[in-house]
């Protein structure tokens, strides 16, 4: 059964700051691994979604890796800003489910003090 | 272009109650499924739809019941609420081989 870890749970940075939040998977058949971020009271908004042949992806200040084969993945913030803040969660659908079964993380929430 | 769309925003049941949360989308998407979060167990699948006329239970989805007759709609149906079924309810298009996109939420306290 596909266990999806996000490590820290939590984090608070000064601004500026570069960072790097963790998420480890444990079955690596997998289709893709999607980054999201959901403020207080909101949906989730997705902001990477790397394929599984891919190594990483890009988006702005934004960059998430993918290594399949450790069952691990990295989602680095350049220059963190305080609107920044938010909780990131990571998910994997399984191929093993034929795609259909998304498995997320518990996410990490990021604080970013001005 | 709305994306999805969750109606109610905000609900109050008492047990035994029966009620539908709404979900659309307007992407074209095949694939919907609807999720709870709640604190400290993540979000989890409720059920899924491949399509109209195709669905299938995810990780909970004991006291919900779901329908699919056309692409743009998937609406959820709580047949009689418990307690334990108060969370926020989110509603979701694409994934799979996809990106994800997820309605703003609906959510639900049953007393």
């Amino acid at each position: 059964k596909q266990e999806v870890t996000q490590i820290p749970a939590a984090l608070s940075v000064p601004e500026g700051e570069n960072l790097v939040l963790n998420c480890s998977f444990t079955d690596s058949a997998i289709y893709n691994l999607q980054w999201f971020r959901q403020d207080p009271g909101k949906g989730l908004t997705s902001l990477l979604l790397i394929q599984s042949s891919q190594r990483e992806q890009t988006s702005g200040r934004l960059n998430a890796s993918l290594d399949k084969s450790s069952g691990r993945s990295t989602l680095y913030i350049a220059a963190s800003q305080p609107g920044d803040s938010a909780t990131y969660l990571c998910a994997v659908p399984g191929v093993n489910t034929g795609g259909f079964k998304t498995i997320f993380g518990a996410g990490t929430r990021l604080f970013v003090k001005a | 272009n709305a994306g999805v769309t969750q109606t109610p925003k905000f609900q109050v049941l008492k047990t035994g109650q029966s009620m539908t949360l709404q979900c659309a989308q307007d992407m074209n998407h095949e694939y919907m499924s609807w999720y709870r979060q709640d604190p400290g167990m993540g979000l989890r699948l409720i059920h899924y739809s491949v399509g109209a006329g195709i669905t299938d239970q995810g990780e909970v989805p004991n006291g919900y019941n779901v329908s699919r007759s056309t692409t743009e709609d998937f609406p959820l149906r709580l047949l009689s609420a418990a307690p334990s079924q108060t969370s926020v309810y989110f509603c979701a298009a694409g994934g799979g081989q996809e990106t994800q996109y997820f309605g703003p939420g609906t959510r639900l306290l049953v007393l």
